[in-house]
Parts: structure tokens; sequence; C-alpha cells
């Protein structure tokens, strides 16, 4: 049972370039979420989904863009890299919205660099 | 206001200390909160639950006052392990957790 995989778990890409960021899961959970993690900044939701083929933005959606194809999978996409999307990504998952069933699972993390 | 505020910290504390933590949440429509640890450079990972009459799990207790809008943690007999960022997060509802930014401890030998 590996959890919540993130693949890569680095890139550097320069400005104008794009990438997908690739999140699996294997605890069945039917929620899937996107977030990104700056220096002073704290935690903030890009995207999430609340099932299979489905997808809703978050606090911080701009210049992402998600896909929900399978429930196991949910990737993050970003068409045209900035500096401004240097993060680190954490993809989570959990198994419901209320109360302990929204104790949500991440995985280790990718960290994006654009140059 | 921010949605959730946490001292950031540092605290330094020595092996052994009782060290608390402090959270407030302006959302008076959250519905359950949560403390998450963040190792350096890791993943956050549920530490505890947070419930109405309070909880404990070991050396940790979480606290929540509804009234005040207030969270708080604390860790008893600190070991060097704890050594970590402690984030303070609520549900409001729905999908979403609100996090707050961490108050980092650094347990010192």
């Amino acid at each position: 049972n590996a959890g919540v995989t993130q693949t890569p778990k680095f890139r550097v890409l320069k400005t104008g370039q794009s990438m997908t960021l690739l999140c699996a899961q294997d605890m069945n959970h039917e929620y899937m979420y996107w977030y990104r993690q700056d220096p002073g900044m704290g935690l903030r939701l890009i995207h999430y989904s609340v099932g299979e083929g489905t997808t809703a933005k978050g606090e911080v959606p701009d210049g992402y863009n998600v896909s929900r194809l399978k429930k196991q999978n949910f990737l993050l996409g970003l068409e045209s890299a900035a500096p401004s999307q240097t993060s680190v990504y954490f993809c989570a998952s959990s198994y419901g919205t209320s109360g302990r069933l929204n104790t949500q699972y991440f995985g280790p993390g990718t960290r994006l660099t654009v140059l | 206001r921010k949605e959730v505020e946490q001292d950031p910290g540092p605290f330094n504390v020595p092996e052994g200390a009782t060290v608390a933590f402090n959270c407030t949440y302006s959302n008076s429509a959250s519905q359950s909160f949560f403390w998450y640890r963040q190792d350096c450079r890791k993943e956050p990972k549920l530490l505890m639950s947070v419930y109405s009459s309070g909880n404990e799990d070991g050396r940790f207790t979480a606290q929540l006052n509804r009234a005040s809008q207030y969270i708080s943690l604390l860790i008893r007999d600190s070991k060097l392990s704890d050594s970590a960022t402690y984030l303070c997060v609520v549900n409001v509802g729905g999908t979403a957790l609100i996090f707050g930014k961490g108050t980092t401890l650094s347990v010192s030998s």
C-alpha cells in the first residue's frame, strides 16, 4: 500500500515550458487535491476533484489545469510555466469531506523551479 | 484577517519541556479541526483531530474553544523527534481545508 505517490520529485523548467505532474493514490479515495506551498504562505489549494471525471478550482487556480480521468490519478498541468510557479507542489487525497473523513493524506511533493 | 492564524515561532525548548501552540480561526462556521505535523522538506501528516470536548493522544493534547474560535496543542515531555512545524487546519464545510502557516518547534538536548 503505497498511499499517495507523486512524480516527478524534482523538476527544473524554463519560462514558457509546459509539464504535467502526476499524482496517484491506492486508497480508493474519492477526493483528491493539489496544493502549492511557498515560504511564508502556507499550503494553498490549487484545484481539487470530488470524483472521477470532476474538477474544481481552489484558491489559486490561475496558470494550472487538472484532469481526473481515473479515480486513482489526478494530473496537474502547467501550460506555460512562469517563475511565480516555482514552488513545492503537494497532492493529497481523502475519503470524504466531513469530520475525520476529510483527513487528507499527502504525497511526498514535487519541487519545481522555473527559470 | 487571515482565516487561520498561528504564531510562527520558532519555539526553542529543551527536552522534557512542555510547550503549547495556539491557533485562531476567523470563520465561525468552521466544522472540523486538525493538527498536522510537517518535517523539514517533507509532506504534512495528520497528528490529531481536534474534538469539542478536547482530546489526548499520548503526550499530545488538543483543545477547541468554539466561542473564542481558538485551538491549542499541548506537547508534554518534549522529545528531540518532536522538532517539526505544526500546522493548524480548519474545515469550513465542503472539501477545502484551510491551513495555517505553521508553528516551528525545535527541541534541543
